[in-house]
């Protein structure tokens, strides 16, 4: 079946704007992580949703990062007032959460985020 | 801070050696852990994961290793080849939510990452 997809596959925006980034999970996931990736390094949680809600937000950097989940599926990474040290990917996971499931969480393609 | 790292920033091998990537972790809470494999522009991908009951499990070509009693984690490619050329990132999972029926959503702690440079 299909995997984890990303939308936008790369954006550029310039400083002070705000961006929207879109996460698809693999059908029937009810657990989405977001996670970023600056040049070079691991990887950095952000925000888990189980279902709707979001009951893990410590990892969002500041104020201007939000993240929602509408329908248990679709989830989108807000960036309000875009700064340069803002740019990486930014990696959406998936994984499922029910009795006899994984725990594997199944990474997108991420969307690679460039501030000017 | 992270409590998983790397010993090893750049491994560099001939094709057909083994590799062995190393890594060290420091939460006694994680019962779980998975290597990834990130090739350039794609995300980790999933290759091998194991439980804190367990000290050994096997894959294709992969073998990975858990010394809890130094909270070490390895992961063994056997017969290295071009193909496995990637950045390699082991994770600890901190459970967010009680495990219940064997499922459980997981915050991942990953470390820096090793890049395997396989060498033909």
């Amino acid at each position: 079946g299909a995997g984890v997809s990303q939308s936008p596959s790369n954006k550029v925006t310039e400083k002070g704007k705000d961006v929207e980034l879109r996460c698809d999970p693999i059908s029937g996931h009810t657990a989405l992580y977001w996670y970023r990736q600056s040049l070079g390094q691991g990887l950095e949680f952000l925000i888990y949703f189980q279902g709707n809600s979001a009951p893990d937000k410590s990892g969002l950097p500041s104020d201007r990062f939000s993240a929602e989940r509408t329908g248990g599926s679709v989830s989108t990474l807000t960036i309000q007032r875009t700064q340069q040290e803002d740019s990486a990917v930014y990696l959406c996971a998936s994984s499922s959460d029910i009795a006899g499931g994984t725990d594997t969480q199944y990474f997108g393609p991420g969307t690679r985020l460039t501030v000017l | 801070g992270k409590s998983v790292g790397l010993h090893l920033p750049t491994l560099s091998v001939q094709e057909g050696d083994n590799s062995i990537i190393n890594c060290a972790y420091s939460n006694s809470a994680s019962d779980y852990f998975i290597w990834y494999k990130q090739e350039s522009g794609k995300g980790p991908q999933f290759i091998i994961d194991i439980r804190s009951n367990m000290d050994k499990r096997q894959g294709q070509r992969v073998t990975v290793l858990l010394n809890k009693t130094v909270k070490h984690l390895s992961l063994q490619i056997a017969a290295t080849q071009p193909g496995d050329s990637a950045v390699y990132f082991c994770a600890e999972d901190l459970p967010l939510t009680p495990r219940r029926y064997g499922g459980a959503t997981n915050k991942l702690i990953f470390g820096t990452g090793t890049l395997l440079a396989v060498q033909p």
